[in-house]
């Protein structure tokens, strides 16, 4: 079965931008959603639908696709979006989840 | 105000069984798809169950297909996951999760319960 894979982490200075890869077999056909989860949190939705922010969700936080990649840029990093993000998506019959990259912003 | 409680997590012997329940509230449930997520310690998030809003349609991981159900009663605002044949790696926190997609090909989970803990020892 397909799989969705993300680089394990990523660090970034505050104020700078951060940016999370999550690639698999025909992701240009499928629709990705992306979750960030805080230690000890629930995951939280952050974008769903490849490109769409559900309300309270500042835009910062944007997609781009370009072929089987997807790219979560978090524009002008808090501390407060450090924590893990995991990409999600549908296939045949189940649903995928990324491995998870964590972000650390120091 | 949208919430997920779950409820049922416990310690438990392999090769035991288990239900979990979820109560939804602050929303149509009747309306919605639910599904069930988990991840164990330290690990990352992993799908187990899908319900569509009238249960004519589920769905399973490949890990708990055959071993867990999955279950709602709409009249309740409920969700159920009754898991048997439990194993050491079914330990997890398991996540109520609602799915305010139209087509399960956009499947996404757009709020989230506390969790319950399930930890499965001898």
């Amino acid at each position: 079965s397909s799989e969705l894979t993300q680089s394990p982490s990523v660090s970034v200075s505050p104020g700078q931008t951060a940016s999370i890869t999550c690639s698999g077999d025909r992701l240009a056909d499928k629709y990705l959603s992306w979750y960030h989860q805080r230690p000890g949190q629930s995951p939280i939705l952050v974008i769903y639908q490849n490109y769409k922010r559900p309300s309270g969700i500042p835009a910062r936080f944007s997609v781009s696709k370009s072929g089987n990649t997807a790219t979560l840029t978090v524009r002008g990093t808090l501390t407060t979006d450090e924590g893990f993000y995991y990409c999600q998506a549908w296939d045949t019959n189940t649903v995928l989840f990324g491995g998870g990259t964590e972000l650390t912003v120091l | 105000e949208v919430r997920l409680v779950e409820s049922g997590g416990a310690s438990i012997q392999p090769g035991g069984s288990l239900r979990l329940s979820c109560a939804a509230s602050g929303f149509t449930f009747s309306a919605y798809n639910m599904n069930w997520v988990r991840q164990a310690p330290g690990k990352g998030l992993e799908w187990i169950a899908y319900i569509n809003s009238d249960s004519d349609t589920i769905y399973y991981a490949d890990s708990v297909k055959g071993r867990f159900t999955v279950s709602r009663d709409n009249a309740f605002n409920s969700v159920y996951l009754q898991m048997t044949g439990l194993r050491a790696e079914d330990t997890a926190i398991y996540y109520c999760v609602r799915d305010p997609s139209s087509l399960v090909i956009a499947i996404n989970f757009d709020y989230w319960g506390q969790g319950a803990l399930v930890t499965v020892s001898s």
